[in-house]
């Protein structure tokens, strides 16, 4: 059973506009979470994360926000631009236990120009 | 710095046999850890080494093994290879280990098993 899970495998933007990624988790043990950008052929890259102590953080055109009771996160990204285009993964941890990391199955973002 | 580096990049075996995998972490990270990337399955974590030992560990069979050299390097070793077990392997460093630090990850190991 998925812990982690992101439900729209594909979304696509126009350029300018706003994308929305979302993630679920199950596990009320995690208490941080990360949102990693992956492109063909390349590891992921690391783009922002959320402790539980928080509902929200913002970095540049990036901004994350938890909502506990729900057990969901979601990524805003504004405006999008076509270099986004990319695989997001949603992760989350237990901080306790380190990084055993994990992952969503990744939602993949076009931005159409 | 140099990133994460991960050898070899491309990689064909067939069933039964075993396979090596490297990794190379960022120059000072002493963590390092290891997932799987399968289709529709995103990143399963394996395990993770700090200081030469194991410190965490996924679900995986007992065929995916691991070990982290003194100079932090480390190497993933899976024996008795199985179809399913084609997949992107990476590995990801930082600096401590601690829940809130940064992974950074390396462009991945692709693992074809025929």
């Amino acid at each position: 059973d998925q812990q982690v899970k992101q439900n729209s495998p594909s979304l696509s933007v126009q350029e300018g506009r706003i994308s929305i990624l979302n993630c679920d988790y199950t596990n009320s043990m995690f208490d941080y979470f990360l949102w990693y950008k992956k492109y063909p052929a390349e590891g992921p890259t690391f783009l922002i994360s959320i402790s539980s102590i928080k509902d929200k953080n913002e970095d540049g055109r990036f901004t994350v926000f938890l909502n506990k009771s729900a057990k969901h996160l979601s990524l805003h990204i504004v405006p999008s631009q076509p270099g986004d285009s990319a695989v997001y993964f949603c992760a989350a941890s237990a901080m306790y236990y380190g990084q055993n990391f994990v992952f969503g199955p990744g939602t993949r973002l076009s931005v159409l120009p | 710095k140099a990133g994460v580096t991960q050898t070899p990049r491309y990689l064909i075996k067939t069933r039964g046999q075993q396979v090596t995998l490297s990794c190379s972490p960022i120059s000072g990270h002493r963590s390092v850890s290891w997932y799987q990337q399968t289709p529709g399955q995103g990143l399963q974590f394996l395990f993770e080494y700090f200081s030469e030992t194991q410190r965490n560990k996924g679900n995986f069979p007992g065929r995916f093994s691991g070990r982290q050299f003194s100079n932090s390097r480390s190497e993933m070793n899976v024996s008795t290879l199985e179809l399913g077990d084609s997949a992107l392997y990476l590995c990801a460093s930082s600096p401590s280990g601690q829940g809130t630090d940064t992974q950074y990850f390396g462009p991945g190991t692709r693992l074809t098993v025929l």
